[in-house]
């Protein structure tokens, strides 16, 4: 079964820094995406990404936030400047056809302290 | 505003018996998709089954089914024969067509005990 793989599994870093949480999507994939979801609460649509640009972004994903597709084979979500409320769990996602959902990987809980 | 309410916060059920979980939401779509999510303790989310809003037919997998009522709003869940591994954290989500992301409901936190 096709995975979508992330990395790292779990990131502590200082309020003020800035992270990168890496994603490989399922290879033939072309719609990827980054979901958060802060402990005990729901899950939240942050980004959609498709042809190398942002689709839809929520009002979450401000100017401290950007993503990118390096590589044929990477997806990225950079946080520029990190907030204690930015911990949480970061799950990156992709799909083919949309009837078949998302395939969503196991996610990247970032801890800001 | 486009809302789902997953109106039962936890929920228990003994092993090998049928549980219910409940889903409303709210579209003025016509044309979406329907999901569930199991979120167990390793927190990663997994896809239990889906339904397209055009089809009658309740989607069934395994012991998944859903009674989906479009007139209603409403996409519920059965577990049959409920096992100790389906406890989990339970996400209703939808996902119209003409937009890209999916919208959650709080989720639905299932034990099932022994």
């Amino acid at each position: 079964e096709p995975e979508v793989t992330q990395t790292p599994s779990h990131q502590v870093t200082q309020m003020g820094q800035e992270v990168i949480l890496r994603c490989v999507p399922i290879s033939n994939h072309l719609y990827f995406y980054w979901y958060r979801q802060i402990l005990g609460q729901k899950v939240e649509f942050l980004v959609s990404f498709y042809n190398n640009e942002i689709s839809e972004k929520s009002e979450i994903f401000d100017d401290q936030f950007s993503v990118e597709r390096p590589d044929g084979s990477n997806f990225t979500l950079k946080i520029r400047s990190t907030k204690l409320e930015d911990s949480a769990m970061y799950f990156c996602a992709s799909r083919g056809d949309r009837s078949y959902g998302y395939t969503f990987g196991s996610g990247t809980r970032l801890t800001v302290v | 505003a486009q809302t789902v309410t997953q109106s039962q916060p936890e929920m228990s059920v003994q092993e090998a018996e049928t549980v219910t979980l409940s889903c409303t939401y709210d579209t003025s779509e016509n044309n979406y998709y329907l999901f569930w999510y199991k979120q167990p303790p390793s927190r990663q989310m997994i896809l239990v089954i889906r339904q397209e809003a055009y089809k009658q037919q309740n989607a069934t997998e395994n012991r998944f089914s859903v009674n989906f009522q479009k007139a209603a709003k409403s996409f519920s869940l059965k577990i049959s024969d409920s096992q100790l591994g389906d406890t989990a954290m339970y996400f209703c989500a939808f996902m119209t067509y003409n937009t890209d992301k999916l919208i959650f409901g709080t989720g639905t936190r299932l034990q099932v005990f022994p």
